[in-house]
């Protein structure tokens, strides 16, 4: 069955450098979403991406985050300045129709030091 | 502003038993439900959809119930298994414009099977 995998699945970075989390959603998809889960609380919605461009995004979704689909496969995610409140499991997810279920990664894990 | 709530935090039952675990969601124009399953710092594994026209859905031993009116949905997993410990957690969706289907999740139940 198709899956959407995220690499790296864990990444350490020092405060203030910029990341880049990368994920490759199911092929024939066309919404595409980023979430994150700080420890112990809930999953939040950061940003959705439909047709090349930003459809819906939160308030946590601040001029420090861009989202990116450079080559028709990759979906990218970037921290520009990381804080240590940054630190969270980062779940991409994509859906086909809205009708369907959306289908998560497995996560990477942001540990900002 | 769209809040879900999911009642009990955990839950610890014996091997075997049926078990209900409970959703509610302040606002009422959902498109969809969702219930996934986490398993301890893994990923989202889907078990459930329920679109709003709908009612129950059902796979194997899970059962999904939708009231959209009251706010509230219900997963019923029947004969539970050692293997069926994990957190499980309810997400509805919300149709905002062109191009977002966003879910708004609750923070979960962690179920506990014991052998």
């Amino acid at each position: 069955e198709p899956e959407v995998t995220q690499t790296p699945s864990h990444q350490v970075t020092q405060m203030g450098q910029e990341v880049i989390l990368r994920c490759v959603p199911i092929s024939n998809h066309l919404y595409f979403y980023w979430y994150r889960q700080i420890l112990g609380q809930k999953v939040e919605f950061l940003v959705s991406f439909y047709n090349n461009e930003i459809s819906e995004k939160s308030e946590i979704f601040d001029d420090q985050f861009s989202v990116e689909r450079p080559d028709g496969s990759n979906f990218t995610l970037k921290i520009r300045s990381t804080k240590l409140e940054d630190s969270a499991m980062y779940f991409c997810a994509s859906l086909g129709t809205g009708n369907q279920p959306q289908h998560f990664g497995d996560g990477t894990r942001l540990s900002i030091l | 502003k769209q809040e879900v709530t999911q009642i009990p935090a955990a839950l610890s039952v014996p091997e075997g038993e049926n078990l209900v675990l409970n959703c509610s969601f302040t606002d009422s124009a959902i498109y969809n439900l969702q219930w996934f399953r986490q398993d301890p710092g893994k990923g989202l594994t889907s078990l459930l959809l329920i679109q709003s026209s709908q009612r129950e859905q059902t796979s194997g031993r899970l059962n999904a119930s939708l009231d959209k009116s009251s706010g509230r949905s219900t997963l019923y997993i029947a004969a539970s298994q050692p293997g069926d410990s994990a957190t499980y957690l309810c997400a509805v969706s919300s149709y905002s414009g062109a191009g977002s289907y966003q879910l708004t999740f609750g923070k979960g139940t962690k179920l506990s099977v014991i052998p």
